[in-house]
């Protein structure tokens, strides 16, 4: 298993710019997330998707958008980049197994708005 | 709004010492408090959790206690390695919600061999 996997590895944007970051998991996992990581700052949740069809903003959500596409893909749209959203980006996905809500993490996007 | 408190952000201890990093939240509704580790360029993971109805928990050097009353929580880590160098998250589950995380701002532990 591929466990979650993220792409871009890095992306390097001007202001203004829009992109889309990709997350997928083979883990038929039902929760999925997107979090921001600044120095000093930690983890910063900006949206999840606690079931397919479902999203819900976190702590940081302006200036962005989801899309759950299927059980496996959840994808984050920076619809005008600014300077503000440089950061590095994890999507997680995470499921109850239990008492426990394990969030596994993807390699993370380094993105750099200029 | 939620917030989870760090302390400290900085941690230097000799291989072989003790580890201490404690965490306060405010949502009395969390009921779910994991740790996570992250080594230099690499993703957060999962090393140990605890729930509300639990006040320890224990795998091998490294346990979790929690005090509801109080709203804190703390990881100890024994017998430091150089391995453990990481910086540790705390997190808490928001107004009861355990697939929802907020994260304390981190610690960046350092074990000097």
């Amino acid at each position: 298993n591929a466990g979650v996997t993220q792409t871009p590895k890095f992306q390097v944007l001007k202001t203004g710019q829009s992109m889309t970051l990709q997350c997928a998991q083979d883990m038929n996992h039902n929760s999925m997330y997107w979090y921001r990581q600044d120095p000093g700052m930690g983890l910063r949740l900006i949206y999840y998707s606690a079931s397919e069809g479902t999203t819900d903003k976190g702590e940081v959500p302006n200036g962005y958008n989801v899309s759950r596409l299927n059980k496996r893909e959840f994808s984050l749209r920076l619809e005008s980049a600014a300077p503000s959203q440089t950061s590095v980006y994890f999507c997680a996905s995470s499921d109850f197994s239990g008492s426990r809500n394990e969030q596994f993490f993807g390699p993370g996007t380094r993105l750099t708005v200029l | 709004g939620e917030n989870v408190e760090q302390h400290p952000s900085t941690l230097s201890v000799q291989e072989g010492d003790s580890a201490v990093i404690k965490c306060t939240y405010s949502d009395s509704a969390s009921n779910y408090f994991p740790w996570y580790k992250q080594e230099l360029g690499k993703r957060p993971q999962l090393i140990i959790d605890i729930r509300s109805n639990v006040g320890e928990k224990k795998d091998q050097r490294i346990a979790v206690t929690l005090n509801k009353t109080a709203k804190h929580f703390s990881l100890h880590i024994t017998e430091t390695q150089p391995e453990d160098s990481a910086v540790y998250f705390c997190a808490a589950s928001i107004r009861g919600a355990t697939n929802k995380l907020i994260f304390g701002t981190g610690t960046l532990l350092a074990v000097q061999p």
